[in-house]
């Protein structure tokens, strides 16, 4: 069974900072997703990465992918009040890729 | 494109009543998935759908939850009886199987209290 973890839970930042959130799953995949949740809103698709050493960015995040580590990073650069949300990675599931499986969730909070 | 489109936004019943959620899913995509959203468990998915066909609904809590897609551009979600513990907010998704990267577009979700 996939299972995927991130942490922190938690982040509470400065603004202006830099920090990191971690993703690992458990079992081989090579689809891995990154979304944004605001309080009370729905899931925004923020990347998608398809490959190992994929890396992408927008804005102040940038997103890479190791499928040998089963491990995907989200990088926050000077990170600003506007990035305050929830952010979840989903890993595919090699046997029926379409299928998602979530972590978490890591609840960023940035200050001013 | 209107994106997935879910009704009702919000939905408070009491405990007993019948709930049917709805959900229309971006045109042209051939999946459809069924997450629930609560605190204590996060984000799980129910049920999915390919091609209007239920694949897998192994996550479907109990049989009082049953789902369905008759076609292409609707689903729905019923929970019958509803229980205070089926609290919580649901989202439907889609996807389109054919792109090669699997992306899950969210609607807005369905808030749901039972009382």
């Amino acid at each position: 069974e996939l299972k995927v973890e991130q942490n922190p839970l938690f982040l509470s930042m400065q603004e202006g900072k830099n920090y990191t959130i971690y993703c690992n799953y458990s079992t081989t995949s090579d689809r891995l997703y990154w979304y944004r949740q605001d309080p009370g809103k729905s899931l925004e698709s923020l990347f998608v990465l398809l490959s190992n050493g994929a890396v992408k960015q927008e804005g102040r995040l940038m997103a890479s992918l190791d499928t040998k580590a089963r491990l995907s990073t989200l990088h926050i650069t000077a990170a600003v009040h506007d990035l305050s949300a929830t952010y979840f990675c989903a890993v595919g599931d090699t046997g029926t890729a379409s299928k998602l499986t979530f972590g978490t969730g890591t609840r960023l909070q940035v200050t001013l | 494109d209107a994106g997935v489109i879910q009704s009702p936004r919000h939905e408070v019943t009491e405990m007993g009543q019948e709930v049917t959620l709805r959900c229309k899913p971006i045109s042209g995509h051939d999946y459809l998935f069924w997450y629930r959203q609560t605190m204590m468990r996060g984000l799980e998915l129910l049920i999915y759908f390919n091609n209007n066909v239920p694949i897998d609904d192994s996550g479907m809590p109990e049989d009082r939850f049953s789902a369905k897609m008759p076609n292409a551009s609707f689903s729905t979600l019923k929970i019958q009886p509803s229980e205070p513990r089926d609290s919580a907010v649901y989202f439907c998704a889609s996807s389109w199987g054919g792109g090669g990267n699997n992306e899950q577009f969210f609607g807005p979700g369905t808030r749901l209290t039972v009382l």
